[in-house]
């Protein structure tokens, strides 16, 4: 069964440090998406993006928050100066049909 | 604009018995509703999905959900608990191809 892969599964970065989520999405979808779960909370929208560009975002979603499809395949989320309540669980998802398929998250610790 | 209550952050029952996850959802377009599952340290699954069609929706391992718009509710429910059922449920809604908003979720504990 096809799968969105996310690469690491567990990062940790000093506070003010850029640090790049990867995400390869299942390769015929063209919905993609970011949302975040901070430890013991909802899962929160992040991004959504179509087309090759963003389509709709959320308001945690600020300028220090990019992504892109650098390559065509994967799907990067970078976030260029790391706070500490950015620390969480970050899901990409992807979707062709309703109802996306999500990956298994990279645990992004800001220390 | 839409909008997930899940009643419940905490589900216990006995394993064998009914398990009944409640979820009413709120909705400005005809909805989408999800529920997904979350092991421990594990990404989201989907477990079933309701767009258009029969009410009553089956996924996997067993579980199913109905749809009763004069109630606004999706509540899963599956006949017999299995020890591995224990996890975190989301329940979900989107318009579409949009966001998907998740409820805060409710966590099932099976007792042997």
């Amino acid at each position: 069964e096809p799968e969105v892969t996310q690469t690491p599964s567990h990062q940790v970065t000093q506070m003010g440090q850029e640090v790049i989520l990867r995400c390869v999405p299942i390769s015929n979808h063209l919905y993609f998406y970011w949302y975040r779960q901070i430890l013991g909370q909802k899962v929160e929208f992040l991004v959504s993006f179509y087309n090759n560009e963003i389509s709709e975002k959320s308001e945690i979603f600020d300028d220090q928050f990019s992504v892109e499809r650098p390559d065509g395949s994967n799907f990067t989320l970078k976030i260029r100066s790391t706070k500490l309540e950015d620390s969480a669980m970050y899901f990409c998802a992807s979707g062709e049909q309703i109802g996306y398929t999500f990956g298994s998250g990279t645990r992004l610790t800001v220390v | 604009a839409q909008s997930v209550t899940q009643l419940g952050s905490h589900v216990s029952v006995s394993e064998g018995a009914l398990v009944l996850l409640r979820c009413n959802y709120s909705s400005s377009v005809p909805p989408y509703l999800f529920w997904y599952v979350q092991y421990p340290n594990q990404g989201l699954q989907l477990l079933l999905k309701y767009t258009t069609g029969a009410t009553l929706v089956k996924g996997i391992n067993g579980f199913e959900a109905e749809f009763k718009k004069s109630e606004t509710s999706f509540h899963l429910t599956k006949p017999s608990a299995h020890m591995s059922d224990a996890a975190e449920y989301f329940c979900a809604v989107s318009g579409g191809y949009q966001k998907v908003t998740f409820g805060t979720g409710t966590k099932l504990q099976v007792i042997p």
